[in-house]
């Protein structure tokens, strides 16, 4: 079965600090891999994506490191802002799917002020 | 402003009764999905349907049921067959059905068995 694992499940990271977040996948079958921000009582909302020929990915203060011999990628959260406290979801796309979404258990960051 | 809007926020259903959550979306996505999120967990699939008058079970449609009369609307109905419906439920919407181009969520519905 195609997995996506996510650690670490909670993390907490003073305001300035830097935050990462990683998962690993099991299938080498994805090309695609979305970073989703989801606030308490809201649904998730797309962050930052990345695909397996990029090795890397940055968007302000995000960004995707993506090691595709080690199956792994990461989110990189830097200069930790409160409003960054959330929790995150990474996702990986089967190549072989037109719907289908495998998604990471989430990280809930908490940016201590 | 384009989006998914769901109803309502928050939901009580007393044992033995079925409910339907509405999901309704402005964007002309074709595909729709339902998820279920428990506290602190992930989100797990219900339903999708990538066109009118079809829609596939996801990993844990039991006790749930689904329609797709319209392009814009996907209502869940959670029936009496759903021992635990206790969760927050999801709506999301894709184009022409590939999860690459990026889901949009709606804000959710909180179900409460009381």
């Amino acid at each position: 079965q195609q997995q996506v694992k996510q650690s670490p499940q909670s993390l907490i990271v003073q305001k300035g600090g830097i935050s990462i977040i990683n998962c690993a996948y099991e299938n080498t079958a994805f090309d695609y891999f979305p970073w989703y921000q989801q606030f308490p009582g809201k649904g998730p909302a797309l962050l930052i994506a990345i695909r397996p020929d990029v090795s890397e990915k940055k968007e302000g203060r995000f960004t995707i490191s993506f090691n595709k011999s080690a199956k792994q990628f990461s989110l990189h959260i830097m200069d930790s802002q409160p409003g960054d406290s959330a929790t995150y979801f990474c996702a990986a796309t089967p190549r072989d799917s037109n719907y289908q979404l495998i998604w990471g258990a989430g990280t809930k960051l908490i940016i201590k002020p | 402003d384009g989006g998914i809007t769901q109803s309502p926020k928050y939901l009580f259903r007393k044992e033995g009764q079925n409910v339907t959550l509405s999901c309704e979306q402005n964007l002309n996505h074709d595909a729709m999905y339902w998820y279920r999120q428990d506290p602190g967990q992930g989100l797990r699939l219900i339903y999708y349907s990538q066109i009118v008058n079809d829609f596939q079970k996801g990993d844990i449609a039991e006790g749930y049921s689904v329609s797709r009369e319209k392009k814009e609307s996907f209502p869940l109905t959670v029936t009496s067959a759903q021992k635990n419906p206790t969760a927050f439920y999801l709506c999301a919407s894709s184009i022409v059905g590939r999860a690459n181009y990026g889901y949009t969520f709606g804000s959710g519905t909180r179900l409460t068995v009381v």
